[in-house]
């Protein structure tokens, strides 16, 4: 599976858009975009996937480069429930089943 | 709608002393399941996924070790318990890729161990 990349931090106003930044140039065709969150001492919650067309659903919009190598998630209103490690993965059917989980980005939400 | 259930949510065992996690999942049939360890500030690591009943793969050598007696359980276990098996330990599971052909992974509550 391809590695991504994405920044340790970042701080969003309450009310404001986040926008969390992933690169992931060595994506493959078959590759999809996973995001993930993980709220302080809970499990990971996913939020949403794509493959290469923009994606949007409850919590989220996914939007995502025309070459494929990097993408963005946009919490479109944050509020202070959304401080939380935002993790960015790249994954297909070679590799198994297996998900690794990077560092993610720390997001902050500041009132 | 799915759900999944770890217990127990907190733990506190002794050095040396057998371990026993369970893990459950509700309204789906024929997921994967996995097992994820997270030390107190890192990431997560996988320990063991299953694609079936019975079949296991581990992905890190340790004592621990992982069943799935049923479809729908995955256990995680240990004879002995080691101070380096603290940690914070989440049950997953994700729908078979057969079914939908995407891989992602809904998340247990997770049981915090602390070896004492």
């Amino acid at each position: 599976d391809a590695k991504t990349t994405q920044p340790p931090s970042m701080d969003c106003a309450e009310g404001r858009a986040a926008n969390l930044p992933c690169n992931h140039s060595t994506i493959s065709g078959n590759e999809y975009v996973y995001w993930y969150r993980q709220i302080h001492s809970q499990g990971p919650q996913y939020i949403i996937h794509g493959l290469k067309n923009n994606e949007t659903n409850e919590m989220a919009s996914l939007i995502i480069t025309e070459d494929r190598k990097s993408s963005t998630l946009i919490l479109p209103h944050a509020t202070l429930r959304d401080t939380a490690v935002y993790y960015c993965i790249v994954r297909g059917y070679t590799g198994g089943f297996k998900t690794i989980f990077g560092a993610g980005t720390r997001l902050f939400v500041k009132a | 709608s799915q759900t999944i259930h770890q217990w127990p949510a907190t733990l506190v065992q002794p050095v040396g002393s057998p371990l026993s996690l369970e893990c459950t999942v509700e309204g789906t049939s024929n997921p994967n399941l996995y097992w994820y360890r997270q030390a107190a500030g890192r990431g997560l690591q996988l320990l063991f996924y299953s694609v079936g009943i019975g079949q296991i793969s581990s992905e890190v050598p340790q004592n621990l070790s992982a069943s799935r007696p049923q479809d729908r359980q995955f256990i995680l276990s240990s004879k002995k318990l080691l101070l380096s098996d603290s940690g914070f330990y989440l049950c997953a599971w994700s729908p078979h890729p057969r079914d939908r052909g995407t891989y992602e992974q809904y998340f247990g509550p997770g049981t915090r161990l602390t070896v004492t």
